[in-house]
């Protein structure tokens, strides 16, 4: 059984630019959710994903959106990418959209400058 | 709304010593609470859970807290601190949006720093 994995482990991108950051849950989980960790705080949630559909959004603004495919990968775009956007992204499967236990990836760290 | 609350940014003990690092939630509802642990440029790696069963929860690497409703707190104990536990430890409550499903919302952390 695979765990979460994130792609890629670190990224530099300058303000203006877009990125797309990947995920793959882990084997069996059909859920995936998707959290902001800026330095020195708590992650904050972005928004979910089940069977390919957003199923809830966090405080965050258009610019953040989200895919996820048919075998439950996803990935998360960022555009027009601002200076506050440099964080730890994390990316959570869990088994279904109720349950309670997600299991959280390594993360990418994005710097943005 | 459902939220944590972690008291103490940092947290110092001595190898050996008690660990305890506090919580306190706020939540209209019965919570579920959990505590989750991160190394250094690693992910979330999820310690223990409390899911309205037993109020004493027992976790990974001798681990356990205890869900207390009369004082809306859930801290996160360890009887004797390891060097290998230092790392930054997050209080988090599961949301559960009408027609959508579980989001978690995590406190801002406490660092626990072990020494000799």
């Amino acid at each position: 059984e695979t765990g979460v994995t994130q792609s890629p482990t670190h990224l530099i991108k300058t303000r203006g630019q877009q990125v797309t950051l990947r995920c793959s849950s882990q084997s069996g989980h059909n859920t995936v959710s998707w959290y902001q960790q800026a330095l020195g705080q708590g992650p904050q949630f972005i928004f979910q994903y089940y069977r390919e559909e957003e199923n809830g959004r966090g405080n965050f603004p258009p610019r953040f959106s989200g895919l996820q495919f048919p075998n439950y990968s996803s990935e998360l775009n960022v555009n027009a990418l601002e200076l506050d956007d440099s964080a730890l992204y994390l990316c959570a499967s869990s088994l279904g959209t109720r349950a309670y236990e997600q299991y959280f990836g390594p993360g990418t760290r994005l710097t943005v400058t | 709304a459902q939220s944590v609350t972690q008291l103490g940014s940092h947290v110092s003990v001595s190898e050996g010593a008690l660990v305890l690092l506090r919580c306190n939630y706020s939540s209209s509802v019965p919570p579920y609470l959990f505590w989750y642990v991160q190394y250094p440029n690693q992910g979330l790696q999820l310690l223990l859970k409390y899911t309205s069963a037993a109020t004493l929860v027992k976790g990974i690497n001798g681990f356990e807290a205890e869900f207390k409703k009369s004082e809306t707190s859930f801290h996160l104990t360890k009887p004797s601190a390891h060097m290998s536990d230092a790392a930054e430890y997050f209080c988090a409550v599961i949301r559960r949006d009408p027609g959508g499903g579980n989001k978690l919302t995590f406190g801002t952390g406490t660092q626990l720093k072990v020494e000799l």
